[in-house]
């Protein structure tokens, strides 16, 4: 079935500092692929997309390529800020009939001031 | 704009106590779902809904149940709480086309 694996966490940053953070998925056909965002106490909201290869998801400073040769997308930010702290969930939608989405582990970010 | 919600924020159950946990949303979204997130986990889906009516199961459904008799409304319901449950539940809808999918803002849950 459909997966998706992220690093795990937490990851631990300065201020400024740059964020990386991994996913790779393995599923039938091609998805689409998202990044959400959980802040504390809070539901899961959409960060960024992408429904085909190549294509480039962006959003708050934040960016993420499809990249169907090692299916993964990676999450990157240039400049951390301490309101980045939060949980991200790389997921990938089969885009066929219920559109089920299924999510990674997620990944604690905390970032320092 | 609502989006979805959920009621009610946070529960405490004892085994074998049965509840219902709501998720209404106001967008005429098509499909709807319930996640579940354990402490340090990802989200698993426990069962969803393609239309009113029509429910199937998800990849953890045993010990809970759904029904989904308006588009706007998809509850879910334990039957007979077990510890095993204790988690934080998330209500999920998304429209005929990926765009997003809209979470509500969760049930704290514990069974003791």
């Amino acid at each position: 079935g459909d997966s998706v694996t992220q690093m795990e966490g937490p990851v631990t940053l300065s201020e400024e500092a740059f964020l990386t953070i991994n996913c790779t998925y393995t599923a039938t056909g091609y998805p689409s692929l998202f990044w959400y965002v959980q802040y504390p106490g809070e539901g899961l909201q959409l960060l960024l997309k992408a429904t085909k290869a190549d294509d480039k998801g962006s959003n708050k400073g934040f960016e993420a390529t499809y990249r169907k040769e090692t299916t993964s997308f990676h999450l990157e930010k240039g400049s951390v800020q301490v309101s980045d702290s939060a949980v991200y969930f790389c997921a990938l939608s089969p885009k066929a009939a219920g559109n089920k989405l299924t999510f990674g582990g997620g990944t604690r970010v905390l970032v320092k001031p | 704009n609502a989006g979805v919600t959920q009621t009610p924020k946070f529960r405490i159950l004892k085994i074998g106590q049965s509840m219902t946990l709501q998720c209404t949303q106001d967008m005429n979204h098509n499909y709807m779902y319930w996640y579940r997130q354990d402490p340090g986990m990802g989200l698993k889906l426990i069962y969803y809904s393609v239309g009113a009516g029509i429910t199937d199961k998800g990849e953890v459904p045993n010990g809970y149940n759904v029904s989904r008799s308006t588009t706007e409304d998809f509850p879910l319901r334990l039957e007979l709480a077990a510890p095993s449950q204790t988690s934080v539940y998330f209500c999920a809808s998304i429209d005929g086309v990926i765009t997003e999918a809209f979470f509500g803002q969760g049930t704290r849950l514990t069974v003791v």
